[in-house]
């Protein structure tokens, strides 16, 4: 079975600009989370999706927002980019939404921000 | 509120020796606790995880980790570390009612001498 998979892996934008990036799922699963790592802050929770609903949603501005599809795919997006917003985006899958569902992370996409 | 502490930033030991790396969490109810490893450029894998039953819990790649409740401590353990051990290890804290309601620990950095 595939693991999580995003794209792109890598991303170089401008204060200002937006940004998307994609997050496919293991095959079945239907929970997607995103996750914001630098070194500073290290690895804090952004939001969760699961049916294409946001479940629960992190201490970050509006600038960051996501969405889930039918297929469970899953985009997020960060609007007026700012230098700070470069980091390590991961993104993670698990099966249903308990605690004990176990969350398979993606390779991350690297963001910069110049 | 759930939090992690991972005391140690950056441990160095010789290949073939043990390893323990350290993991006290704060949480009110019995906590599910996770160990995950990340290689430089890669997303998180999990070694292994805790959610009751048996202390002593066995993982991917010969990791063990006990939980003690008396202690708030999970520490992660290896008889014989291999140069490939070599990786960012983090400690998280979850909860029964969502897989993505997970707070990372800062990391320690593993390194291993030749």
């Amino acid at each position: 079975k595939a693991g999580v998979t995003q794209t792109p892996r890598y991303l170089i934008k401008t204060r200002g600009q937006q940004v998307t990036l994609s997050c496919s799922p293991i095959s079945g699963h239907r929970s997607v989370s995103w996750y914001q790592q630098t070194p500073g802050q290290g690895l804090q929770f952004l939001f969760e999706y699961f049916s294409e609903t946001q479940r629960n949603k992190g201490n970050f501005p509006g600038r960051f927002s996501g969405r889930q599809f039918s297929n469970s795919r899953s985009e997020m997006n960060v609007s007026t980019l700012e230098l700070g917003d470069s980091a390590l985006y991961l993104c993670a899958s698990s099966l249903q939404d308990t605690g004990k569902d176990t969350q398979y992370f993606g390779p991350g996409t690297r963001l910069t921000v110049l | 509120a759930q939090s992690v502490t991972q005391p140690d930033i950056h441990i160095t030991v010789s290949e073939g020796a043990s390893l323990e790396l350290r993991c006290n969490y704060s949480y009110g109810a019995t906590p599910y606790l996770f160990w995950y490893v990340q290689s430089p450029g890669q997303g998180l894998q999990l070694l292994l995880k805790y959610f009751s039953g048996d202390t002593l819990v066995q993982g991917i790649k010969g990791f063990e980790a006990e939980f003690k409740r008396s202690q708030s401590s999970f520490n992660l353990r290896k008889p014989s570390v291999h140069w490939s051990d070599a990786a960012e290890y983090f400690c998280a804290v979850g909860t029964y009612s969502s897989a993505s309601k997970i707070i990372f620990g800062s990391g320690t950095r593993l390194s291993i001498r030749p």
